[in-house]
């Protein structure tokens, strides 16, 4: 089974500030994979993105950016110069090899960007 | 266009009733799973199903029916048995039955029970 912990319950900052929202994993396979997700107010979770345990490269996608550290377990995601608009529930999630087709998720961070 | 439906968006029902649960996809995804999600809370999974005909209990699974008859519905049924069942409902499609393809999800289902 694997576990993730999203540590960081609320966050709130000013548009145009950088933040970071952590996600730690935990399982015990070597084959796994891990997602962040958005909730906006309306619901409806939206895919963000997707890296495999074999792939530790970091990306960028626009003001987005997530950094992947197997030695801490890690997958946290940046967003750069925040804008009102990123307000929203952001979920990680993980899965495994061996887990059938199941996603374990966080229990969420709620990020308030404030005008 | 291609997605997925829940309907309806907002549903009421008095306890003791049963009450089903539409999702539907044109995604042509394999795997379609039900969340449900009570307010300041993460998603707990209630049933997935990976293939047609075929379905799993996920944590949750305790007061709630679904079935797998096509590829394209996987109707969630919340039974008078279901202790607590005013929550957001979410449906979700991956492309494959294994974990690693990430989830689309619907717009979800507000149920209340009084």
């Amino acid at each position: 089974a694997q576990k993730v912990t999203q540590a960081q319950t609320e966050i709130s900052v000013v548009e145009k500030e950088d933040v970071t929202l952590d996600c730690v994993y935990e399982t015990r396979d070597t084959t796994y994979y891990l997602f962040w997700y958005k909730q906006p107010p309306s619901g409806e979770l939206v895919f963000l993105i997707r890296r495999n345990s074999f792939d530790e490269q970091n990306e960028i996608s626009g003001r987005y950016s997530w950094n992947f550290q197997k030695s801490t377990s890690s997958f946290n995601f940046t967003i750069t110069a925040s804008q009102v608009v990123d307000s929203a529930v952001y979920f990680c999630a993980a899965s495994t090899w061996t887990n059938a087709g199941k996603s374990t998720f966080g229990d969420g961070t709620t990020l308030t960007v404030k005008p | 266009d291609g997605g997925i439906t829940q309907s309806p968006k907002y549903l009421f029902r008095k306890e003791g009733q049963n009450v089903t649960l539409s999702c539907e996809q044109n995604l042509n995804h394999d795997a379609m799973y039900w969340y449900r999600q009570d307010p300041g809370q993460g998603l707990r999974l209630i049933y997935y199903s990976q293939i047609v005909n075929d379905f799993q209990k996920g944590d949750i699974a305790e007061g709630y029916s679904v079935s797998r008859e096509k590829k394209e519905s996987f109707p969630l049924t919340v039974t008078s048995a279901q202790k607590n069942p005013t929550a957001f409902y979410l449906c979700a499609t991956a492309f494959g039955g294994t974990s690693s393809y990430e989830q689309y999800f619907g717009p979800g289902t507000r149920l209340t029970v009084t």
